[in-house]
């Protein structure tokens, strides 16, 4: 069955500091992969996608994240976070089915520290 | 403009009333899905519809009934509701089943006492 494990559960951060967020999924086939972001009391909200192409992909607010398919990682970055940036993250996976079912990871609460 | 909209916004009800969420998407898209997200803030998926046939039905009892009128909703009608039914209920919808994004609501509380 397809999982989806995000490492760190719980970050806390000052403003600025560099921000890396670990994803990692199994399944076997080829995926579409997604980080999604929820902030407090809102809808979630795409940040980044990859489908295919250049492994390394930007997305909304700075941040991006690098496909690794060895390692079966997505983690996401960013070089400088802001208080805005505190929420819940959320790494997505989806095979390459006809289904569109996204097989979700536990999520990251991230809290940036003014 | 609200591109996928959920009603209510929160509901709380008894044990064993039937409730219905109703979801409406103005992107023009296929596909409609459920998830919910538990207290932990695990999102896991219901159910899925495209061009309003049933192509996800996980896991989840028989108590939960989507219904699909046309393309641009999708409802969840929810039978004797139980404690554990208590969770933040979100729609979306995504142009098709393959390489989309899927677009989210802005979630239904529903509370359970």
């Amino acid at each position: 069955a397809q999982s989806v494990s995000q490492h760190n559960h719980h970050v806390i951060l000052s403003e600025a500091a560099s921000l890396e967020l670990g994803c990692n999924y199994s399944y076997g086939g080829t995926v579409n992969l997604f980080w999604y972001v929820q902030y407090p009391g809102q809808h979630l909200q795409l940040l980044l996608k990859y489908f295919s192409g250049d492994p390394l992909v930007k997305g909304i607010k700075g941040f991006e994240a690098e496909f690794i398919k060895s390692k079966f990682s997505f983690n996401l970055r960013k070089p400088s976070v802001q208080w805005s940036d505190t929420a819940e993250y959320f790494c997505a996976v989806n095979a390459r089915s006809n289904t569109g079912k996204l097989i979700f990871g536990q999520g990251t609460t991230l809290q940036v520290k003014p | 403009d609200t591109a996928v909209s959920q009603t209510p916004k929160y509901l709380v009800t008894q044990m064993g009333n039937d409730k219905s969420i109703k979801c409406e998407q103005n992107l023009g898209h296929d596909t409609m899905y459920w998830y919910k997200q538990d207290s932990k803030k695990f999102l896991k998926i219901m159910f899925s519809y495209n061009n309003k046939e049933l192509i996800i039905n996980e896991t989840v009892p028989n108590r939960f009934s989507p219904k699909s009128p046309d393309k641009a909703h999708l409802n969840l009608h929810i039978n004797s509701l139980e404690l554990g039914d208590s969770a933040v209920y979100f729609c979306a919808s995504s142009q098709g089943t393959g390489a989309y994004e899927q677009y989210f609501g802005p979630g239904t509380r529903l509370t359970v006492t």
